[in-house]
């Protein structure tokens, strides 16, 4: 049971958009920075959002990022198949004093 | 350009201890806590704990005390994840991974090694 709480999958059709959710509490989401990892079959994860909603250099701006209170939100538009992957959200539990991680959600390009 | 390799896959025996290490390059090593992550086989990434490169003091997460151990070598930018008395519930690929300086936040992991599999056989 993951502290961070993503659905297990979304998807949607070539060209369009598809959002992407994580819920936390106040001890995690709600006191610290979100980050976005982008996990392709068999490779490490990659960061596509950090600090909520900046992009590392590389990262096309059809990929966004947002978050209010105690969740937040990973946007991607325009979905091509190479999006097809695994997405985690990622922060800092306070109460843990440990970093968490959401259980992962599966895109689908139709 | 940054970089992290790590050590080649493992293939051990229930009981064994192994020890994976994650070389470092293209920054200066001791600005960067280096964070290890699990992801068990069909699983989700899981927070292990890190390191302060600058003073050698390991932090661990629940779950992650007592059989697991980081320790580093600065003279070759280098960190080291060992487990020891291994379970075959610890196979799993093992990442380690950076924040970078453009990050507010320590626990955005902008650089990855690209993980090592350790599987544990009984």
């Amino acid at each position: 049971q993951s502290v961070l709480t993503q659905p297990p999958s979304v998807s949607a059709a070539p060209g369009q958009k598809v959002t992407i959710s994580c819920s936390g509490s106040s001890s995690n989401i709600g006191s610290d920075y979100v980050s976005w990892y982008q996990q392709l079959p068999g490779t490490a994860p990659k960061l596509l959002i950090y600090d909520n909603n900046k992009r590392p250099s590389g990262i096309p701006d059809r990929i966004s990022g947002s978050k209010s209170g105690t969740s937040a939100t990973l946007g991607i538009t325009g979905l091509q198949t190479g999006d097809e992957a695994n997405y985690y959200c990622g922060t800092w539990d306070s109460t843990l004093s440990a970093g968490v991680f959401g259980g992962g959600t599966k895109l689908t390009v139709l | 350009q940054v970089q992290l390799v790590q050590s080649g896959s493992e293939l051990m025996q229930s009981g064994a201890s192994v020890k994976v290490s994650c070389k470092a390059s293209g920054y200066t090593f001791i600005n960067y806590a280096m964070s290890w992550v699990r992801q068990a086989p069909g699983q989700g990434l899981e927070w292990m704990g890190r390191i302060n490169t600058n003073t050698g003091n390991p932090t661990y997460a629940q779950g992650f005390t007592g059989r697991f151990v980081f320790s580093l070598d600065t003279s070759v930018s280098t960190t080291y994840l060992q487990i020891s008395s291994l379970k075959a519930e610890d196979t799993a690929v093992y990442y380690c991974a950076i924040p970078s300086r453009f990050c507010i936040s320590t626990n955005c992991f902008h650089f990855w090694g690209q993980g090592t599999l350790v599987t544990v056989s009984s």
